[in-house]
C-alpha cells in the first residue's frame, strides 16, 4: 500500500502570512497519462472534507486563488499565499493511483 | 448543486449492524462511482470501498472485506454502506464521497456518527 506523510502535523500561522505544507508518497503517483494521483482537502472544524486541489496543482471549483499544489512524483507542496481566517482546519494529502490513502493531516490553526 | 445526503446518527450495541445511506442529487447517480471513508474521533481518514451504482460493482479495502457490503438503489439515486459485528473500535463519522474523473472526492457527504457501546 502506499503511505502519504505530511509536514508539518501542525502549523501555527499568522493572518496574512504565507504557509505551506509537505506531502511525500512512498511511491510515485505520477501516471503513465502525465496526471498525478494526488489531491489536497481541507477539513474545516465540525465540517466534512472539501476538495481544494486535484491532479497535484489543479485548483477545485470556487477554491480561492490564494491556494496552490505543485510538485511530482513522491514529493507534492500545497502553498496558501495569505492565510485567512476560514483557512483554519485540517489538510489532508489523498492519493488515488492505487487503493486510495490519506496522510495524517496537518493541522492549521492560529498564532 | 451535486450534493450528497447521509442518514442520521446511529447507536449501536456491540455485534449488531449498522446501515448508512447517502442520497445523491443533482447529478444522474449511475454516472460516478461512490466511496465510503471513515473518521474514528480525533484520527485521520481511511477508506473503506467503492460502488459503482451503474453496474453494483463493488471493491473493498482489505481490512474491510467480509464485514462490510456497499449497495445502491439507482431507483432513489440512494448509495448504503452496512457494516456488519460493530465493535467498539466501529465507533467513526462515516463518509460517502462522489468519484470525479480525476479519480477525486468530490463532493462529500455531511457525515454519520455511529456510535457502538454496550
Amino acid at each position: 500500500d502506499i503511505v502519504l506523510t505530511q509536514s508539518p502535523l501542525s502549523l501555527p500561522v499568522t493572518p496574512g502570512e504565507p504557509a505551506s505544507i509537505s506531502c511525500r508518497s512512498s511511491q510515485s503517483l505520477l501516471h503513465s497519462t502525465g496526471y498525478n494521483y494526488l489531491d489536497w482537502y481541507l477539513q474545516k472544524p465540525g465540517q466534512s472534507p472539501q476538495l481544494l486541489i486535484y491532479s497535484g496543482s489543479n485548483r477545485a471549483s470556487g477554491v480561492p486563488d490564494r491556494f496552490s499544489g505543485s510538485g511530482s512524483g513522491t514529493d507534492f507542496t500545497l502553498k496558501i499565499s495569505r492565510v485567512e481566517a476560514e483557512d483554519v482546519g485540517v489538510y489532508f494529502c489523498m492519493q488515488a493511483l492505487h487503493t486510495p490513502s490519506f496522510g495524517p493531516g496537518t493541522k492549521v490553526d492560529f498564532k | 448543486q451535486v450534493q450528497l445526503v447521509q442518514s442520521g446518527a446511529e447507536v449501536k450495541k456491540p455485534g449488531a449492524s449498522v446501515k448508512v445511506s447517502c442520497k445523491a442529487s443533482g447529478y444522474r447517480f449511475t454516472d460516478s462511482y461512490i466511496h465510503w471513508v471513515r473518521q474514528a474521533p480525533g484520527q485521520g481518514l481511511e477508506w473503506m470501498g467503492w460502488i459503482n451504482p451503474k453496474s453494483g460493482a463493488t471493491n473493498y479495502a482489505q481490512r474491510f472485506q467480509g464485514w462490510v457490503a456497499m449497495t445502491s438503489d439507482t431507483s432513489i439515486s440512494t448509495a448504503y454502506m452496512e457494516l456488519r459485528r460493530l465493535t467498539s473500535h466501529d465507533t467513526a463519522v462515516y463518509y460517502c464521497a462522489r468519484d470525479t474523473d480525476t479519480s477525486s472526492f468530490d463532493p462529500w457527504g455531511q457525515g454519520t456518527l455511529v456510535t457502538v457501546s454496550s
